[in-house]
């Protein structure tokens, strides 16, 4: 079973569109997390979500807006694509916030994203 | 916010033991010390953590300075699939201060058959 899955896998979108991206765990986990990865590699985190809570909303625009129906899930919508969002998103949990950095972080395969 | 410094890349031999090295001078007390590798077109997967002693598990091991300013992943016997980006990150005791957590470009570890 795949722990943390991301759909979808491949998105390319005009820019000015407005797309989602779904992110579900089956472990049980509090803690969920939204990072991107630009075209250098640098993997930056986004968004925490713990227990449904928004904790983190780290230098995101407004056009990006996370959604989490409950603790399973952590969606991610993005509102008027630009040319710069192009770029691989990534969902990860972890198990609770209080004593996140002593637990590891599991992330999906990635959404990658490419607007034209 | 405490930062990594890694080699951009290494090479080594399939069956040979690596030494992947990281520094972490800014280091505070709360953070622990993870390792994850990624490999092309994947996420990042967990290798190991600590905190202040050294860990080991199936996977790898983890060798931490006693000032905790550098730490040194260990794969014993590399294979041609643990070829990957190898990322040191430290991530703060209470994940609610993981503000402007950016991962560094980590090491490219080559593996020759």
């Amino acid at each position: 079973d795949t722990a943390v899955s991301q759909t979808p896998k491949y998105l390319v979108t005009q820019m000015g569109n407005d797309k989602s991206i779904k992110c579900e765990q089956n472990l049980g986990h509090d803690t969920m997390y939204w990072y991107k990865q630009d075209s250098k590699k640098f993997l930056k985190i986004m968004f925490s979500y713990n227990n449904k809570e928004l904790i983190i909303n780290e230098t995101v625009p407004n056009r990006f807006s996370p959604k989490s129906p409950d603790k399973a899930h952590l969606n991610l919508h993005i509102n008027s694509l630009e040319l710069g969002d192009s770029a691989v998103y990534f969902c990860a949990s972890s198990q609770d916030l209080a004593t996140g950095g002593g637990q590891p972080q599991h992330f999906g395969d990635g959404t990658r994203l490419s607007i034209l | 916010d405490a930062k990594t410094t890694q080699p951009n890349s290494m090479e080594s031999n399939e069956e040979e033991p690596v030494h992947l090295p990281c520094n972490h001078s800014t280091i505070s007390g709360t953070d622990y010390i993870h390792w994850y590798r990624q490999l092309p077109s994947q996420g990042p997967e967990y290798v190991i953590h600590g905190l202040t002693s050294n860990v080991n598990n199936r996977m790898a091991s983890l060798a931490i300075a006693e000032d905790r300013k550098s730490s040194t992943l260990i794969l014993h016997r590399a294979t041609l699939r643990d070829a990957a980006v190898y990322y040191c990150i430290l991530f703060p005791y209470n994940a609610g201060n993981n503000r402007k957590l950016i991962w560094g470009l980590g090491t490219s570890l080559g593996v020759n058959p």
